[in-house]
């Protein structure tokens, strides 16, 4: 059955700083690896998305990397800002269990100005 | 395109009463998927379909639960009776297969039972 662990559970840091959030999973057969951010009574909103045969993706301050061998995925936010605090959350899938996606418990992050 | 949209945002009912909850998947979308959040538990899949087909709802947590799809722009999650440990933030998602198969989900219904 797959795990998905994000450690830490909250993290604050300094506004500029940059934030390197972790998510590991124990079966490295997955399909895609998933990027989530959720705001205090929201929804998920989808920020990267990683192929299985990719190794990182970039969108803005933002790039994630995966590295399925050791199950392991990094999320890396640049210059962090006050409005980048949220608790992010990784998923991965498995497509022959119909792409559905099992998520890590989530990191909050409180960046502070 | 929308996105997925969910209704009601917000439910609160009494214990032993039914409770609907509805889902309007993103359109060309085949999968779409009823997740339930806690802030025991965190984010659980509970049941999902392909192509208006129910797949797994292996994590559907007692028979009180119930999910349709009659047609691939809609689909419910029934609980009936309705108890207070049913109280979450339920979530649909929806995604396409294809290389990507990203999923893109609603902004949820906050259910409370009383």
């Amino acid at each position: 059955k797959q795990e998905v662990t994000q450690i830490p559970a909250a993290l604050s840091v300094p506004e500029g700083e940059n934030l390197v959030l972790n998510c590991s999973f124990t079966d490295s057969a997955i399909y895609n690896l998933q990027w989530f951010r959720q705001d205090p009574g929201k929804g998920l909103t989808s920020l990267l998305l990683i192929q299985s045969s990719q190794r990182e993706q970039t969108s803005g301050r933002l790039n994630a990397s995966l590295d399925k061998s050791s199950g392991r995925s990094t999320l890396y936010i640049a210059a962090s800002q006050p409005g980048d605090s949220a608790t992010y959350l990784c998923a991965v899938s498995v497509k022959a269990a119909g792409n559905k996606l099992t998520f890590g418990g989530g990191t909050r992050v409180l960046v502070k100005p | 395109d929308a996105g997925v949209i969910q209704s009601p945002r917000h439910e609160v009912t009494e214990m032993g009463q039914e409770v609907t909850l509805r889902c309007k998947p993103i359109s060309g979308h085949d999968y779409l998927f009823w997740y339930r959040q806690t802030m025991m538990r965190g984010l659980e899949l509970l049941i999902y379909f392909n192509n208006n087909v129910p797949i797994d709802d292996s994590g559907m947590p007692e028979d009180r639960f119930s999910a349709k799809m009659p047609n691939a722009s809609f689909s419910t999650l029934k609980i009936q009776p309705s108890e207070p440990r049913d109280s979450a933030v339920y979530f649909c998602a929806s995604s396409f297969q294809g290389k990507r198969t990203e999923a893109f989900f609603g902004q949820g219904t906050r259910l409370t039972v009383v």
